[in-house]
């Protein structure tokens, strides 16, 4: 149904654990994103690339770290989490970041819970 | 102050009503306007974009007022299967992407 699909779909890490999401759109977009949907609170935006160009962080710690191989897939490489950071990550994408109207196209997501 | 602003709500109406709900933005210069629906432990998706002029897709209709700053969500004639969380999404410039805390809705038989 969706053109945007995320792995795993639910992950279990402690906190010294080195882990990574995987996102992957076949909509032929040049933008991808990340976000943080924690409970209660609006959906963070974490990462953008635009055609693999990483063009914005927007202040998210270290512990997070993006990759962007080429415009179809994204990752998000985890290590040394927090319990603070469990949370639903979702990946996104849209034809080119930064246009007038651009709709973003949401994966299923991973339900993250750091132990 | 929060980029954008919505009611959490929840809100419960009976099959049939009209509700209506409104988000407010604080950056005058937003670019961009959107509606995402979210049903419990799915995605966002794209409900509708919200235009300057307006717009309607069936029983769904979307208004903007950039002088007060909020957009507007109306959904008439509701039907059980409109349960659901509705984000309001706004972009200045650039590329970022601001998103409500959204507003619950469930439609009761």
């Amino acid at each position: 149904e969706t053109g945007v699909t995320q792995t795993p779909r639910h992950l279990v890490m402690g906190m010294t654990n080195k882990k990574s999401l995987k996102c992957e759109q076949h909509l032929g977009h040049n933008a991808m994103y990340w976000y943080k949907q924690s409970a209660k609170k609006p959906l963070e935006l974490m990462f953008v690339y635009n055609f693999k160009e990483q063009t914005e962080n927007n202040s998210v710690p270290s512990r997070f770290s993006p990759e962007c191989p080429n415009s179809s897939h994204l990752f998000l490489h985890l290590h040394t989490l927090q319990p603070e950071d469990s949370a639903l990550y979702l990946c996104a994408s849209s034809p080119a970041a930064g246009g007038f109207q651009e709709t973003q196209y949401f994966g299923p997501g991973t339900r993250l819970l750091v132990l | 102050r929060k980029e954008v602003e919505q009611d959490p709500g929840p809100f419960n109406v009976p099959e049939g009503a009209t509700v209506a709900f409104n988000c407010t933005y604080s950056n005058s210069a937003s670019q961009s306007f959107f509606w995402y629906r979210q049903d419990c432990r799915k995605e966002p998706k794209l409900l509708m974009s919200v235009y300057s002029s307006g717009n309607e897709d069936g029983r769904f209709t979307a208004q903007l007022n950039r002088a007060s700053q909020y957009i507007s969500l109306l959904i008439r004639d509701s039907k059980l299967s409109d349960s659901a969380t509705y984000l309001c999404v706004v972009t200045p410039m650039g590329n970022q992407f601001y998103f409500g805390t959204g507003t619950s809705l469930t439609v009761i038989p």
